[in-house]
């Protein structure tokens, strides 16, 4: 069981806007900077938030993250077909000494 | 542009080692800017760290593991390796070597992953 938590699924039709809420604590998102990962089905993550905020190259701006205390959201504006994925959160943990992700959240695009 | 590949046994017998091996293309593994890393996925299960190092050898690990987890880079082949003592079945998973250029744990590049399968 992770310590980042994660719900298990979000949906939305084309063109929406959904968000997915990774909750933690003050050992891992409370104190460090959170990740974002999406999984398309049979391939690699690839990683789409970097530093809570920040996007790496060839990202596009419809996905953005930001932190909260103790939780963090991605955002996906404008919701395609190609972003049924699962996506994961991850952040240094001082705690366990070590990265954990989060137990994941399948997005299905109605 | 940097490219990373896995490979080693896909099957593994209780108690051997599991050692698998990256090697990297397109770039120098000896960069001081990179991090490189393993991470697991046991099969219908989510992604689990298992370690991390610098190409100065400095290592993470992850402490579920940390007992029976190494990981070291070879400069001259470019390459860096996992081994994993004393398996058992819930090391089984498809294990992806990965990358970082923005910081040390946010893994930007990916291997295609490699499926390991512990059984008798």
């Amino acid at each position: 069981q992770s310590v980042l938590t994660q719900p298990p699924s979000a949906s939305g039709t084309p063109g929406q806007r959904v968000t997915i809420s990774c909750s933690g604590g003050s050992s891992n998102i409370g104190s460090n900077t959170v990740n974002w990962y999406h999984q398309l089905p049979g391939s690699a993550p690839q990683l789409l938030i970097y530093s809570t905020n920040r996007r790496p190259s060839g990202v596009p701006d419809r996905f953005s993250g930001s932190r909260s205390g103790t939780s963090a959201s991605l955002v996906i504006r404008g919701l395609q077909s190609e972003d049924e994925a699962e996506y994961y959160c991850a952040a240094w943990d001082d705690s366990l000494n070590g990265y954990v992700f989060g137990s994941g959240t399948k997005v299905t695009v109605l | 542009q940097l490219q990373l590949q896995e490979s080693g046994p896909g099957l593994v017998k209780p108690s051997e080692t599991l050692s698998l091996t990256c090697t990297v293309s397109g770039g120098s593994i000896s960069s001081s800017s990179y991090y490189w890393g393993w991470i697991r996925q046991p099969p219908g299960k989510g992604l689990e760290w298992s370690g991390s190092i610098h190409y100065s050898g400095r290592t993470y690990y992850t402490p579920s593991l940390k007992s029976r987890v190494s990981i070291s880079v070879d400069t001259a082949k470019n390459q860096f390796s996992l081994q994993l003592t004393s398996v058992t079945a819930s090391d089984t998973a498809v294990y992806y070597c990965a990358m970082t250029h923005y910081d040390p744990f946010a893994f930007d590049i990916w291997g295609q992953g490699t499926m390991v399968t512990v059984s008798s």
